[in-house]
């Protein structure tokens, strides 16, 4: 079975800052890799597929990169609104989500 | 726009079968996407359960798969889930989503999410 291990699992930054997540994957995924964002209370929300294309409606701020087992999605300026819990999805075989990064400002 | 919305019990006695039923609307059921339900217990990661396409089609969480059905009632443009001979670990909150079938298999529209509790 594919693991999915994402890091860190929190992190604090400011606004305005360059925001790193990473997620890599046991074996290869190619680019079957998707991210999300939740806030609580709500449901979880794509923001890249494909490792690094944008969902329509979603800030450009937001992109990702990677393919094979490593993958990234970087906030490029962090905004208030940007504080939700982020994972990564593997969608190249039995879907499987990473165990997702809390962000907070 | 694509919504779903889940339905059923909140509350389902230990040993009983949780019941939940996901509406569609803004999109036919028959539609090229699977039909899935993914659960959160709380404070946790996502768990995928399973995924039903509209011909009857169904894939399940190798993990879960004794104990869960998917059905899909097109004319109803609805999906269904039942999860049996539950214990308080399968609470959570159950979303149904819809997974495309091309390009990463992301999930690209969610229910707002309905919190079951197994409780007697």
């Amino acid at each position: 079975d594919i693991q999915m291990t994402q890091s860190p699992s929190s992190l604090s930054a400011s606004v305005g800052d360059r925001v790193t997540i990473t997620c890599r994957a046991s074996q290869s995924i190619s680019t079957y890799l998707n991210w999300y964002q939740q806030k609580p209370g709500k449901a979880p929300k794509l923001l890249i597929y494909a490792a690094s294309s944008l969902q329509s409606g979603v800030p450009s701020r937001f992109s990702g990169s990677g393919s094979g087992t490593d993958f990234t999605l970087t906030i490029s300026s962090l905004q208030p609104e940007d504080a939700a819990t982020y994972c990564c999805q593997q969608g190249y075989s039995t879907p499987l989500f990473g165990g997702g990064t809390k962000v907070e400002i | 726009q694509v919504q779903l919305q889940e339905s059923g019990p909140r509350l389902v006695k230990p040993s009983g079968t949780l019941s939940l039923t996901c509406a569609v609307s803004g999109d036919s059921i028959s539609s090229n996407n699977w039909w899935s339900w993914v659960r959160q217990p709380p404070g946790k990661g996502l768990e995928w359960i399973g995924e039903i396409y509209h011909s009857g089609s169904t894939n399940y969480n190798p993990s879960l798969k004794s104990r869960v059905t998917i059905s899909v009632d097109k004319s109803k443009n609805q999906f269904s889930l039942k999860l049996y001979s539950v214990t308080a670990a399968d609470t959570a909150v159950y979303y149904c989503a819809s997974k495309t079938v091309i390009s990463s298999r992301s999930f690209d529209y969610w229910g707002q999410g309905t919190l079951v509790t197994v409780s007697s």
